[in-house]
């Protein structure tokens, strides 16, 4: 299994560009998540969801969008992009929630520049 | 919301000590889960240990283990003999048991230097 992969690995933008990151995962799990890293900092949750079709917001989600088409897809749409928006992004995924660890699986990264 | 406190930015140990990392949480809850995820240069998460609230037995392994005080609301990681490979920015994480989404809640993590 390949696990969580994230495409492109780096990306510069300019100010007012938008894109997509992609993310994908074989494992069948139903919840995904989309977080970012600023530099020194922890993780915020930008979006996740429970299933195909299901998102919900999180801590920082202006500026982007989400959706589910698949099990095994989640992309972050960036729209307008912003210099506050250059930090590392990380893809989840994990099989359930309730009882069990149900632990997330993170993806290598997408280390975002905006200038 | 629950919050999680990682009151050191920056440890240092030296090769084939022992190291101890903080982390405390806030939450009302009582069924609850923590981690350790580790996450070296190559900016890869990594699961180090894991912990129910419930088990009052405290996880360990192999050279890693936790000191789980519920009372106390404390989960710290304790690494034995330490290699240069344990080099790496550890991240204490909550998540409750409710059927609530499976949201992680991280601190800000500590930035762990190994000393050869």
């Amino acid at each position: 299994n390949a696990g969580v992969t994230q495409t492109p690995k780096f990306r510069i933008l300019k100010i007012g560009q938008s894109m997509t990151l992609q993310c994908t995962q074989d494992m069948n799990h139903n919840y995904m998540y989309w977080y970012r890293q600023d530099p020194g900092m922890g993780l915020k949750l930008i979006y996740y969801s429970v299933g195909a079709g299901i998102t919900d917001k999180g801590e920082v989600p202006n500026g982007y969008n989400v959706s589910r088409s698949t099990t095994e897809d989640f992309p972050l749409r960036l729209e307008l992009a912003a210099p506050s928006q250059t930090s590392v992004y990380f893809c989840a995924s994990s099989y359930s929630s309730g009882r069990g660890y149900n632990e997330q699986f993170f993806g290598p990264g997408t280390r975002l520049t905006v200038l | 919301a629950q919050t999680v406190t990682q009151s050191q930015p920056e440890m240092s140990v030296q090769e084939a000590e022992t190291v101890t990392l903080s982390c405390t949480y806030d939450t009302s809850e009582s069924d609850y889960y923590l981690f350790w995820y580790k996450q070296p240069p190559s900016r890869q998460m990594i699961l180090v240990i894991r912990q129910e609230a419930y088990k009052q037995q405290n996880a360990t392994e192999n050279r890693f283990s936790v000191n789980f005080q519920k009372a106390a609301k404390s989960f710290s990681l304790k690494i034995s003999d330490s290699q240069l490979g344990d080099a790496a920015m550890y991240f204490c994480a909550y998540r409750s048991a409710r059927n609530t989404g499976n949201q992680f809640y991280f601190g800000t993590g500590t930035s762990l230097t190994v000393i050869p």
